[in-house]
């Protein structure tokens, strides 16, 4: 089935480590997007890419990471610099009419 | 700048009662508008969008929503709520800014709609 897949769903991390939350869509898809969830905060955008080995600084970029190397793949990485990184994580493509099409989302937990 | 607004925090409605769930936005020329749902633990679902045209929008699952430009609106609707309806709803804009678009998306704070039996 086309869509976008997220990994994993579930993440713990100790603080101080980096961790690389995983997207990949076979949609075809030019745009990706990657959005963070906050309880009562709605969605905020950390990154995006409008093609491949480009991107740029969504809203609250400070402390992630990510790259473009294919047109299916979208990594973000939470790194040690994310003060407060406990948070749903949502990857999404841009389809044709301007729709995103969302993954199912990774829940990162800080012990 | 662009921005989305959805005043109520929750909505509760009986089921087989229609439903309503607001959202207010700004921005500068046309909008183009979105609504999407959340289940628990799970991604958004795309429901449906306003770009042009009708002002009624028929979208996923027997959702509505009417675009209402003097009023700067764009309010989901149903008929007839299941049980089934209840989760978090989110309106959203496309932003634009100076580089053109870039296709994002800026959201609301979102809905619970809660629907009893």
């Amino acid at each position: 089935d086309g869509g976008i897949t997220q990994s994993p769903k579930y993440l713990f991390r100790k603080e101080g480590q980096n961790v690389t939350l995983s997207c990949e869509q076979n949609l075809n898809h030019d745009a990706m997007y990657w959005y963070r969830q906050d309880p009562g905060q709605g969605l905020r955008l950390i990154y995006y890419s409008q093609i491949v080995n480009d991107f740029q600084k969504g809203d609250i970029a400070e402390g992630y990471s990510v790259s473009r190397e294919k047109k299916e793949s979208f990594p973000l990485t939470v790194t040690s610099a994310q003060k407060n990184p406990t948070a749903f994580y949502l990857c999404a493509s841009r389809g044709l009419a301007g729709e995103l099409f969302f993954g199912e989302g990774s829940r990162l937990t800080v012990l | 700048a662009q921005s989305v607004a959805q005043p109520e925090d929750q909505v509760n409605v009986a089921e087989g009662n229609p439903l309503t769930v607001k959202c207010t936005y700004s921005v500068s020329g046309n909008p183009y508008l979105f609504w999407y749902v959340q289940y628990p633990n799970r991604g958004l679902q795309f429901l449906l969008k306003y770009i042009t045209g009708d002002n009624l929008v028929k979208g996923s699952y027997g959702f509505e929503a009417e675009f209402n430009k003097s009023q700067t609106s764009f309010h989901l609707k149903k008929p007839s709520a299941l049980v089934s309806d209840s989760a978090l709803y989110f309106c959203a804009v496309r932003d634009k800014d100076g580089s053109g678009n870039t296709g994002k998306l800026i959201f609301g704070q979102g809905t619970t709609l809660q629907v009893k039996p």
